[in-house]
């Protein structure tokens, strides 16, 4: 079946740049998702990637994806102390019943340090 | 325009006790889906529907069950919680997931947060 791996944690000072990557196991997954959690909230999408896309670049963010190796970075320039929060990678795959669905990754805690 | 709204925001309930968590979307969109998240685990797929009166299982149905009697409207029921179901629960829609063409967002509602002693 589907599986997303990421790290749990990573800290950066504020302004310099942060890359959380994610590891994916479906080769057919055709749209791949960055979403954002803030505390107590729910999730928020990011941005996102189409598979026959290299690299997707959007402000402050870039999306890395190197389908040979199932590998996805995003990465945030100028990170913020708002940019503090749970960023989930996440692929999209087939259900049995129809349609697709999302499988995301553990969650990895950014925490921006002054 | 709300988006998707999750009624309770939080719930304390005993071993055995049932409960219905409501989410609705005023979004006219056609899938509306249950997760869970747990501590280290992400996001798992409990249950979604792909349109009104249709329900179908994801990864980890087991202890509940779900009802869409309206577009709007995707109900998820508790029917003797156990502890293993606490969790901070989330409700989702999308317009459709259904074609290759489009990325098709999902929109989060803002999670209940369940207690199970």
């Amino acid at each position: 079946g589907e599986d997303v791996e990421q790290s749990l944690f990573l800290s950066v000072r504020e302004g310099d740049s942060s890359v959380i990557n994610c590891t994916y196991t479906d080769s057919s997954s055709t749209y791949l998702y960055w979403y954002k959690q803030e505390p107590g909230a729910g999730l928020q999408l990011l941005t996102y990637i189409f598979s026959n896309m290299d690299m997707k670049q959007d402000q402050r963010l870039t999306v890395l994806l190197n389908k040979k190796d199932k590998h996805l970075s995003l990465r945030i320039a100028d990170t913020q102390t708002g940019d503090s929060a749970i960023y989930f990678c996440a692929e999209r795959s087939g259900l049995t019943g129809g349609g697709n669905k999302l499988t995301f990754g553990t969650g990895t805690q950014l925490k921006v340090e002054l | 325009n709300a988006g998707v709204t999750q009624t309770p925001k939080f719930r304390v309930l005993k071993t055995g006790q049932s409960m219905t968590l409501l989410c609705a979307q005023d979004m006219n969109h056609e899938y509306m889906y249950w997760y869970r998240q747990d501590p280290g685990m992400g996001l798992r797929l409990i249950h979604y529907s792909v349109g009104e009166g249709t329900t179908a299982k994801g990864e980890v149905p087991d202890g509940y069950n779900v009802s869409r009697l309206k577009k709007q409207n995707f109900l998820l029921g508790l029917e003797s919680a156990a502890p293993s179901q606490t969790s901070v629960y989330f409700c989702a829609s999308s317009w459709q997931l259904g074609s290759g063409s489009t990325m098709d967002e999902q929109y989060f509602g803002p999670g209940t947060r369940l207690t199970v002693t």
